[in-house]
């Protein structure tokens, strides 16, 4: 399976606020993605980390992975409004395979 | 930066009626995906496509629905005959090969409301 579980399913914070979210996944991976879909819109890849790597950054983002776990945490900085949206991992690329995802709402 | 783009973005159509949904990939792109999501879930697969040929469908996927790529640019979804339950938010999404192959890019979905 290329889906990985998110966690929380919810996070609701105030805008400048650092949000956390979790990701679990069950097979060995090559690597692993995190996407974000704004409410009704299309889905953004925001960062891949791969399977040598321990941490990566981009802007506000920070992922972190642990392979021995088989986890992986998103970090946002500095929270926007904007960040408001839903927010899934998945490993591998061939077909993603969709969970609920966790649901962000940042609050001004 | 590159994008796949979608038209239309939304339609609504007559319960019956054959709905046709484009999409033009990345250029360099080779591996090709259609996904839909009603609205209130979760994202669904549906197909993807490959060297001209279906590569893998789910079971939404019927005999209802079909892809092509009729050319060198386009990506089209077309449902036979629609019904009420065909209505969502329809995904195609479009992947490199390489390094470059490792994420999907999604445009920005086409809304089917079939009344």
């Amino acid at each position: 399976s290329q889906q990985g579980e998110e966690d929380p399913q919810a996070l609701s914070i105030q805008e400048g606020e650092n949000a956390t979210m979790n990701c679990s996944y069950k097979t060995s991976i090559n690597n692993l993605q995190w996407y974000r879909q704004n409410s009704g819109r299309g889905l953004v890849h925001l960062i891949l980390i791969r399977s040598n790597e321990r941490e990566k950054h981009s802007g506000r983002l920070r992922v972190t992975l642990d392979t021995s776990k088989k986890s992986s945490s998103l970090l946002i900085t500095a929270s926007r409004a904007a960040d408001t949206a839903s927010y899934f991992c998945f490993t591998g690329f061939q077909k993603l395979v969709f969970g609920t995802g966790t649901r962000l709402l940042v609050s001004p | 930066e590159p994008e796949v783009t979608q038209t239309p973005s939304h339609q609504v159509t007559q319960m019956g009626q054959e709905v046709i949904l484009r999409c033009v990939p990345i250029s360099n792109h080779l591996y090709f995906y259609w996904y839909r999501q009603i609205l209130g879930q979760k994202v669904e697969f549906l197909v993807s496509f490959y060297n001209n040929e279906i590569s893998e469908k789910s079971e939404i996927f019927d005999d209802q629905f079909s892809v092509e790529r009729p050319d060198g640019s386009n990506f089209t979804l077309k449902i036979r005959s629609t019904k009420l339950e065909d209505s969502a938010m329809y995904f195609c999404a479009s992947r490199g090969t390489g390094t470059s192959g490792n994420t999907i890019y999604f445009g920005e979905g086409s809304w089917l409301t079939v009344v």
